[in-house]
């Protein structure tokens, strides 16, 4: 099971762009990198995912180097509700152990 | 909205009671999930279903016990808790296991009186 390390926390003030980077130094040739938002006393929500290089939709961009022993969630223009707890999840071989979350990082933005 | 209904949303119970949590997905999704997530912790990832088979039980006490009759509902049923098993209980639904987008629902607010 590849193991993820984030920052615990991060603050940002409206308006800037935001890079969240997670470490996952023994990832494994079929892992996916994905990312999840969670507000208080909600379920997580999915953001975006990739396997190499760069993914964007419409809510962020994925950057991931060419070793994917990391990856950085870059969110352009945070808003006030973008406040909350940022997941990286990292599948593992087997496939059915990839919904493991860590602790993940909070993110305050501030007005 | 999700796709993923869970009811009850907030459920009080006491330690000698039996209760079920109910989780119900219409997206034709093959996996759901149980989790449980205590304050300030992480989420733990308690039971994985694929396709109707238990293929995950992250050493869960066997005071829960998971169902899944079908494909789009999943249950926890629940007995004899203990006040610390007062959480919020994620379910989650996703095509497949593997590298795949899960869609949780709202959570039930457990609280073991």
């Amino acid at each position: 099971l590849a193991k993820t390390t984030q920052p615990i926390s991060m603050d940002s003030y409206e308006g800037q762009e935001v890079n969240i980077t997670c470490s996952h130094n023994n990832i494994a040739t079929n892992d996916y990198i994905t990312w999840y938002q969670q507000f208080p006393s909600q379920g997580p929500r999915f953001i975006i995912q990739g396997y190499k290089t760069k993914v964007t939709n419409e809510v962020a961009s994925l950057f991931i180097p060419a070793d994917r022993k990391s990856s950085t969630l870059s969110l352009p223009r945070v808003s006030l509700s973008d406040t909350a707890v940022y997941y990286c999840l990292v599948g593992d071989e087997a496939g059915a152990n990839n919904l493991f979350f860590g602790t993940g990082t909070r993110l305050t933005v501030i007005p | 909205e999700t796709g993923v209904t869970q009811t009850p949303r907030h459920l009080v119970m006491g330690m000698t009671n039996k209760k079920s949590l109910k989780c119900e997905q219409h997206l034709g999704h093959n996996a759901m999930y149980w989790y449980k997530q205590s304050a300030k912790k992480p989420l733990e990832l308690m039971f994985v279903y694929s396709l109707e088979e238990r293929v995950e039980n992250n050493s869960v006490p066997s005071r829960f016990s998971p169902e899944c009759p079908n494909s789009s509902h999943l249950f926890l049923h629940l007995h004899t808790l203990q006040p610390e098993d007062s959480a919020l209980y994620l379910c989650a639904s996703s095509p497949g296991t593997a590298n795949t987008e899960a869609f949780f629902g709202q959570g039930t607010r457990l609280t073991v009186v």
